[in-house]
């Protein structure tokens, strides 16, 4: 069956950076794209960006343009997302997604919580 | 970037009751539009996508309409297990932009 599965928790000071993957499997890694989505407390969804574990390409949203990184290992069906400069409001909890074309992200990480505090 | 703007953000409804939730996009979007559920503590769930295609495994009560810059979903007859927050995202481009979210309250 179809699994993401993420890192763990993780805390971090404001400056700092962080790195979280995302592991899949039951599927080829590389016919579908995965996205990264995050939710503050008590806020709504965010688009962070895409990457296509094929070939490597990215796309980020804007406001995260020169702060993230998305990559991916193709041995091991795993993608990461790295944000760094952290502040508070970077506080949320992060979630991969395998995304189909135009049906959306049809599985989902179970998230991981990312602090920012001093 | 593409605005979606979903009414109502909240909403107090009945075991039984017939909902709908709308989500207004700022430019066309064709149908490239997806709808999930998310429950507290827990990741979204896909519902529809393209729209109006039910997601594999959803109940027939949910349902979805529209193309262009509205679109809808219904929810028949709403069950216990269906008061949650849902959410839109527009897939047409990028960035893949979400709608505020609608939380559905007992009543």
């Amino acid at each position: 069956q179809v699994q993401l599965v993420q890192s763990g928790p993780e805390v971090k000071k404001p400056g700092a950076s962080v790195k979280v993957s995302c592991k899949a499997s039951g599927y080829t890694f590389t016919n579908y794209y995965i996205h990264w989505v995050r939710q503050a407390p008590g806020q709504g969804l965010e688009w962070m960006g895409i990457i296509n574990p094929s070939g490597g390409s990215t796309t980020y949203a804007q406001k995260f343009q020169g702060r993230v990184t998305m990559t991916r290992d193709t041995s091991t069906s795993t993608v990461y997302m790295e944000l760094s400069s952290l502040r508070s409001e970077d506080t949320a909890v992060y979630y991969c997604a395998r995304v189909a074309s135009i049906v959306g992200g049809d599985y989902w990480g179970q998230g991981t919580l990312v602090t920012v505090s001093s | 970037d593409i605005q979606l703007t979903q009414s109502p953000s909240f909403l107090s409804a009945s075991v039984r009751d017939r909902v709908t939730i709308t989500c207004r996009a700022s430019q066309d979007i064709s149908s490239y539009l997806a709808w999930y559920q998310q429950k507290p503590g827990k990741a979204p769930k896909l519902l529809i996508y393209a729209a109006s295609t039910l997601q594999s495994g959803v109940p027939s009560r949910f349902s979805g309409s529209g193309s262009g810059t509205e679109f809808t979903l219904t929810i028949s007859s709403l069950q216990p297990e269906d008061f949650a927050t849902y959410y839109c995202q527009q897939l047409n481009s990028f960035p893949y932009t979400f709608g505020q979210g609608t939380k559905l309250e007992i009543k």
